[in-house]
């Protein structure tokens, strides 16, 4: 159980283009998700929490009117990088918590975007 | 600064070496993680542990928990080339009651 999705696995776009990126709870209901950014040879970084039927809460740093988030449903939140640049280029990552039984974030297993 | 402060940055070691990596802070946390990553991929939770100086044990792993509750360490005995992989050690300390993770090793085990 508690699996968490992405789609898709890893996508390449132009500059200036927008991307989107998708995050599901496969098996349980997540009110709160969160979006992680994961450069190279790096740690994984909070980027963003995602609250469903709410506006999203950025972290210090984060433009929010860049990574636009959705938070629509209980088991889907989505990503959209707008008018992407090449230092957009990462690793996303994207967890849902569990507050039902345990409690505990569960990852997906991650994005790779590449902006050219 | 960091909360998690995690040692070495990097390791690359021989199959059949052991290792032990480390997880440090000024905090005291009431359970600490540990995940493994590998290249590509999503973070894999493979322990928690929440009890001052608790050991636990997941195969040739074994993991502790300061009696303080500050820090903890990895401890991999002979090292198999399967082992290779970032691992991050983690508490849940940010301000949206997230996950905060350290820095990472990156363990390279060679055949």
């Amino acid at each position: 159980g508690a699996v968490v999705s992405q789609h898709p696995s890893w996508v390449i776009c132009k500059s200036g283009t927008s991307v989107k990126i998708e995050c599901r709870s496969l098996d349980f209901q997540a009110t709160t998700m969160f979006w992680y950014r994961q450069f190279p040879k790096q740690s994984l970084m909070l980027m963003a929490t995602s609250n469903e039927g709410s506006k999203a809460t950025y972290e210090q740093g984060v433009e929010k009117d860049k990574f636009l988030i959705n938070h629509a449903s209980l088991t889907l939140s989505t990503l959209t990088v707008t008018s992407a640049h090449p230092e957009d280029s990462s690793f996303y990552i994207c967890s849902a918590r569990e507050v039902v039984f345990t409690y505990e974030q569960y990852f997906g297993p991650g994005t790779r975007l590449t902006v050219t | 600064t960091q909360l998690l402060e995690q040692s070495p940055q990097f390791l690359s070691i021989q199959e059949g070496e052991n290792l032990t990596v480390y997880c440090n802070s000024s905090s005291v946390f009431s359970s600490l993680q540990w995940y493994r990553q590998e290249p590509g991929e999503g973070p894999v939770l493979l322990v928690t542990v929440v009890t001052g100086g608790e050991v636990k044990k997941l195969k040739r792993l074994t993991f502790q928990f300061g009696d303080a509750r500050k820090d903890s360490s990895l401890h991999i005995t002979a090292a198999q080339p399967g082992d290779t992989g970032l691992y991050l050690c983690a508490v849940y300390g940010g301000s949206q009651g997230n996950l905060i993770f350290g820095k990472g090793t990156k363990l390279s085990v060679k055949p």
